[in-house]
């Protein structure tokens, strides 16, 4: 069965650090993979996502993430954290060319800011 | 602009009263989703539609219940057989029943109950 996980619950950096997020997943097919952000009392927000071609993958708010198929890795990076950028981040995997019909999400990964 | 409109952003209820809380899109997506967040927990998908008139339970549908009669609209009735209501609802909605684009979400909705 598909999953995502995030090991880490949550991670502290100091402002302009860098930063990665770490997910994995488990999937028999070639998987659709997204990276989303919740602010607090919030919705979701896409940052990026990853269908094919390119493993690394541009997204809004200079993230940015890798497709590691040998690991079953999509992390994702970011050279430079800003304070705003303290928030819940999700990993998620897509059914794909599956009749599963809908994306599993990671359990979060909280991010804050040091001053 | 096109979006999720998720309403109201705060609600209380009783308890043995039945709630609902409004989702519309205007998207013209297909599939509409119903998710629940409590702290530490991410995200439970409770039912989703992928198109009007069908809707199929999600991993913890006990409680709660849907209709679709409308593409642009997805309600959830929280009915008193939910024993812990309390927690933040989010909807969701995607091109197709694939959601192999992603999905957009709206703002969310807190239940608390009192």
């Amino acid at each position: 069965a598909q999953s995502v996980t995030q090991p880490d619950i949550h991670i502290t950096v100091s402002e302009g650090a860098s930063l990665e997020l770490r997910c994995n997943y488990s999937y028999g097919a070639t998987p659709y993979l997204f990276w989303y952000v919740q602010s607090p009392g919030q919705g979701l927000q896409l940052l990026l996502k990853y269908f094919s071609g390119d493993t690394l993958v541009q997204g809004i708010k200079g993230f940015e993430a890798e497709f590691k198929r040998s690991q079953s890795s999509f992390n994702l990076r970011k050279p430079s954290v800003h304070w705003s950028d303290a928030a819940e981040y999700f990993c998620a995997v897509g059914p794909g060319y599956s009749s599963a019909s809908k994306i599993i999400f990671g359990s979060g990964t909280r991010l804050s800011i040091r001053p | 602009d096109g979006g999720i409109t998720q309403s109201p952003k705060y609600l209380f209820r009783k308890e043995g009263q039945n709630v609902t809380l409004s989702c519309e899109q205007n998207l013209n997506h297909d599939a509409m989703y119903w998710y629940r967040q409590d702290p530490g927990q991410g995200l439970r998908l409770i039912y989703y539609s992928q198109i009007v008139n069908d809707f199929q339970k999600g991993d913890i549908a006990e409680g709660y219940s849907v209709s679709r009669e409308k593409k642009e609209s997805f309600p959830l009735t929280v009915t008193s057989a939910q024993k812990n209501p309390t927690a933040f609802y989010l909807c969701a909605s995607s091109i197709d029943g694939a959601g192999d684009y992603g999905y957009t979400f709206g703002s969310g909705t807190r239940l608390t109950v009192v």
